[in-house]
């Protein structure tokens, strides 16, 4: 079974900081996503950025960008440039590739960007 | 092209009455998952269903919940004689195919009295 851990349950930054959360997982899957997802106050799931496992690249969306190992299972978020609307929580997930299955999430990270 | 509706957002039940919660999907998907959220914590799976066909239902308790989507309208999931317990945060997520990117509804905040 596949497991997604978060070890940072809360962390704060101020504002224009550069932070970076922790994501490990745990799987024998060799094909697979991982996505990072934020949660404002609003309750809304965000998708903030995708990485296909086959890709070597990591991938970027603005001012955010991961740090993906696979060796290592592990696949960190970088937020560079923080601002207030980042505050929220941030869920790390994994899904499978080519099958009829559904994404699992970790506990989440509360993030805090402090003005 | 809505995104995914969820209604109703705030849904209030006394023990043993039974909570419907509704979900229709982004146009052209035809893959829905609910998800069940607590307060300060993530989402779990609950059940993944494709038009008329459940996929995957093992995240769904044995007793008291049940899930459809239908031919027609919306995916429905069914939770009967609610309990305190059942409190929490219910997402629904759609995908058009296997592979692509999931879509969000705002959630249903189910309170239990």
């Amino acid at each position: 079974a596949q497991t997604v851990t978060q070890s940072q349950p809360e962390m704060s930054v101020q504002e224009a900081e550069t932070v970076t959360l922790s994501c490990t997982y745990d799987t024998s899957e060799n094909n697979y996503y991982l996505f990072w997802y934020k949660q404002p106050p609003s309750r809304q799931m965000i998708l903030v950025i995708r990485q296909e496992a086959y890709k070597q690249q990591n991938a970027t969306e603005n001012r955010f960008s991961v740090n993906f190992q696979k060796a290592a299972k592990s696949f960190s978020l970088k937020i560079s440039d923080s601002q207030l609307g980042d505050t929220a929580m941030y869920f790390c997930a994994f899904m499978k590739q080519n099958r009829d299955d559904k994404i699992i999430f970790g506990k989440g990270t509360r993030l805090h960007i402090l003005p | 092209n809505a995104g995914v509706m969820q209604n109703p957002r705030h849904l209030v039940r006394r023990r043993g009455q039974e909570a419907r919660l509704r979900c229709s999907p982004m146009k052209g998907h035809s893959h829905v998952y609910w998800y069940r959220q607590l307060p300060e914590e993530g989402l779990k799976f609950m059940v993944y269903l494709q038009k008329e066909n459940i996929i995957d239902e093992s995240g769904m308790p044995k007793e008291r919940f049940s899930a459809e989507f239908p031919k027609e309208g919306p995916s429905i999931l069914r939770i009967q004689q609610v309990v305190r317990g059942d409190s929490a945060a219910y997402f629904c997520a759609s995908q058009r195919t296997t592979n692509e990117k999931l879509f969000f509804g705002s959630g249903t905040q189910l309170s239990v009295l």
